[in-house]
């Protein structure tokens, strides 16, 4: 069975502090990887993906997040927050086989200023 | 703008009521799915819709019946709900199987109070 874990409900930060919101996931065949974003009263929109390759993946506003496959990790990381961050953030996995997206149970991010 | 357009935004019913969610892409996705979101819960998978097919069913009332007339549209017609179902409703879609786009677009959601 798969399973998406996302440890922490809440992370409270300070402005231009960094932040590491964990993501571990759980599947007996390969998976695509992704960190999504939602905004109040909002859909959810793509941050970043890990399809293949480098294992390091950057979104275009600063995000990272890096596939870590021994740990089945994909923890999402800005060295820098803004005020502008603050939302929710969910890792989500995809089975390279199937349309099925199974999602972890989201992460509130709050920037202080 | 994701490409997935969701109408209505809002709705509030009552429980005798009978609604529909519609759901519309042009981004020449083939799969198409219903989520709901509540609060304090985790994103919960409701329908998957392969190439207008349903492929999963994810032990949904009955209160909730899907229809996909064509690979661009999606529904979701209500009722007898109850309170319990007020939620925030997403449609999402993707390209099926493997590749470099498949990620999944979702729409604003309809935010769905009933009453």
């Amino acid at each position: 069975a798969q399973s998406v874990t996302q440890l922490d409900s809440q992370v409270p930060v300070f402005e231009e502090a960094p932040v590491e919101l964990r993501c571990n996931y759980s599947s007996s065949v390969s998976v695509y990887l992704f960190w999504y974003v939602q905004y109040p009263n909002q859909g959810l929109q793509l941050l970043l993906k890990y399809l293949s390759g480098s294992t390091l993946v950057e979104s275009i506003n600063g995000f990272e997040a890096e596939f870590n496959k021994s740990q089945t990790s994909f923890h999402l990381r800005k060295p820098s927050v803004h005020i502008s961050d603050t939302a929710e953030y969910f890792c989500a996995v995809k089975l390279y086989n199937f349309n099925k997206f199974y999602f972890g149970s989201g992460t509130k991010l709050n920037v202080k200023p | 703008e994701t490409g997935v357009t969701q109408t209505p935004r809002h709705l509030v019913m009552g429980m005798t009521n009978k609604k529909s969610l519609k759901c519309e892409q042009h981004l020449g996705h083939n799969a198409m799915y219903w989520y709901k979101q509540s609060a304090k819960k985790p994103l919960e998978l409701m329908f998957v819709y392969n190439f207008k097919e349903q492929t999963e069913n994810n032990s949904v009332p009955s209160r909730f019946s899907p229809e996909c007339p064509n690979s661009s549209h999606l529904f979701l017609h209500l009722h007898t709900l109850q309170p319990e179902d007020s939620a925030l409703y997403l449609c999402a879609s993707s390209h099926p199987g493997q590749g470099l786009n498949t990620e999944a677009f979702f729409g604003q959601g309809t935010r769905l109070t009933v009453v």
